[in-house]
């Protein structure tokens, strides 16, 4: 079946600085993927969709200069927190978008706590 | 713009007990309709998908239905077991990409 690898799992980052974060398809080609935060006991709510070549669309209310999406290649995406502050500190998860279809799979997703 | 809901918030039964879990939606011009399975600090696990032209989807204890103009979907689970207990979320797909709403999401505890 389809996989999808995120990673780290879990990250403690200091206040100021930047934290990227991956996303890879393992066995498939992903022309799509989606970025989510999570905040505790929240749904997920989608910070944007990046598509391969292209830059990312992202949604209302979410900085694109301070959340830096790279889908550089079919198989990998990256999320980078810039300048990280405490509140930034939540659960992030991507999923990729099959080439055919539109299901998608998700990552195991990226604790991020800033001190 | 989609708004998807879950009660109750969260539910406590006892292990065997055949359970329903609600989901409502505010757009029914949706392409899909997923429940997802979530563990404390993990990522989410596909239990169903339904396609908007169909009406329910069944995989072992798991049984989604959809009914597009009421905005609302179910997910049945019988005989509940204590491994069941996690987050249940429900995500409705928009039309035309593969964006995903997701609802508030359900706590279940199966009390063994």
């Amino acid at each position: 079946g389809a996989v999808v690898s995120q990673h780290p799992s879990r990250v403690i980052c200091k206040s100021g600085t930047s934290v990227k974060i991956e996303c890879r398809s393992l066995d498939f080609q992903a022309t799509t993927m989606f970025w989510y935060r999570q905040f505790p006991k929240k749904s997920l709510m989608l910070m944007a969709t990046s598509n391969e070549g292209s830059k990312a669309t992202y949604e209302q209310g979410v900085e694109k200069d301070k959340f830096l999406i790279n889908h550089a290649s079919l198989t990998l995406s990256t999320l980078t927190v810039t300048s990280a502050h405490p509140e930034d500190s939540s659960f992030y998860i991507c999923s990729a978008a099959h080439r055919q279809g539109f299901l998608c799979t998700f990552g195991s997703g990226t604790r991020l706590t800033v001190v | 713009k989609q708004e998807v809901t879950q009660i109750p918030a969260a539910l406590s039964v006892p292990e065997g007990e055949n359970l329903v879990l609600n989901c409502s939606f505010t757009d029914s011009a949706i392409y899909n309709l997923q429940w997802f399975r979530q563990d404390p600090g993990k990522g989410l696990t596909s239990l169903l998908l339904i396609q908007s032209s169909q009406r329910e989807q069944t995989s072992g204890r798991l049984n989604a239905s959809l009914d597009k103009s009421s905005g609302r979907s179910t997910l049945y689970i019988a005989a509940s077991q204590p491994g069941d207990s996690a987050t249940y979320l429900c995500a409705a797909g928009d039309f035309g990409n593969e964006k995903l709403t997701f609802g508030t999401g359900t706590r279940l505890t199966i009390i063994p």
